[in-house]
């Protein structure tokens, strides 16, 4: 089946700082990746949605000048975190949708803690 | 705007016995419905999903889902219960007119015991 992978699975950043999260397709072209933001026990969040070569749709309530989304290739997304803060800190997951294809494919996920 | 319930928050059930966790949505047309598993510290596995047609569908790790227009309802099933099935488990729907982009539900804790 189709793989997405996320990078890092684990990282923690000072309080300030941003953070890179990419997500990638490995054996098919993404046209289109989801971000979802899961804290703890809760469910996941949808925080936006990525299109190859053009801006991303944010949802409502979730800060574009945050959490800035590129998507410069078919085959990979990321998500920046700028001037993180502890409240940041959540389970950071994407979803990508091939060409043709009615699945979507989860990455494994990337743990932010912001100190 | 669609919406997803999962009323029970934690199920606990013995090895080998069945196990139903429920599901209702909320949308206005034929929605596309969809069940994952996430095991902790990870990322999500699709179980199953319904676009249309048999309103039975089976999965894999041999679960299944009943589609119910009648009572908004697609809730998970599987006949006997293996202790590695102990994880999350969250219901989701297709925002309007796409299978892509999801509304999930607060999801289901299932503890296997042995």
């Amino acid at each position: 089946g189709a793989v997405v992978s996320q990078h890092p699975s684990w990282v923690i950043c000072k309080s300030g700082t941003s953070v890179k999260i990419e997500c990638r397709s490995l054996d098919f072209q993404a046209t289109t990746m989801f971000w979802y933001r899961q804290f703890p026990k809760q469910s996941l969040m949808l925080m936006a949605t990525s299109n190859e070569g053009s801006k991303a749709t944010y949802e409502q309530g979730v800060e574009k000048d945050k959490f800035l989304i590129n998507h410069a290739s078919l085959t990979l997304s990321t998500l920046t975190v700028t001037s993180a803060h502890p409240e940041d800190s959540s389970f950071y997951i994407c979803s990508a949708k091939g060409q043709g294809r009615d699945t979507i494919y989860f990455g494994e996920g990337s743990w932010l803690t912001v100190v | 705007a669609q919406s997803v319930t999962q009323p029970d928050i934690h199920i606990t059930v013995s090895e080998g016995a069945s196990l139903e966790l429920r599901c209702n949505y909320s949308y206005g047309a034929t929605p596309y419905l969809f069940w994952y598993v996430q095991s902790p510290g990870q990322g999500l596995q699709l179980l199953l999903k319904y676009f249309s047609g048999d309103t039975l569908v089976q999965g894999i790790k041999g679960f299944e889902a009943e589609f119910k227009r009648s009572q908004s309802s697609f809730n998970l099933r599987k006949p006997s219960v293996h202790w590695s099935d102990a994880a999350e488990y969250f219901c989701a729907v297709g925002h309007t007119g796409t299978a892509s982009k999801l509304t999930f539900g607060t999801g289901t804790r299932l503890q296997v015991t042995l």
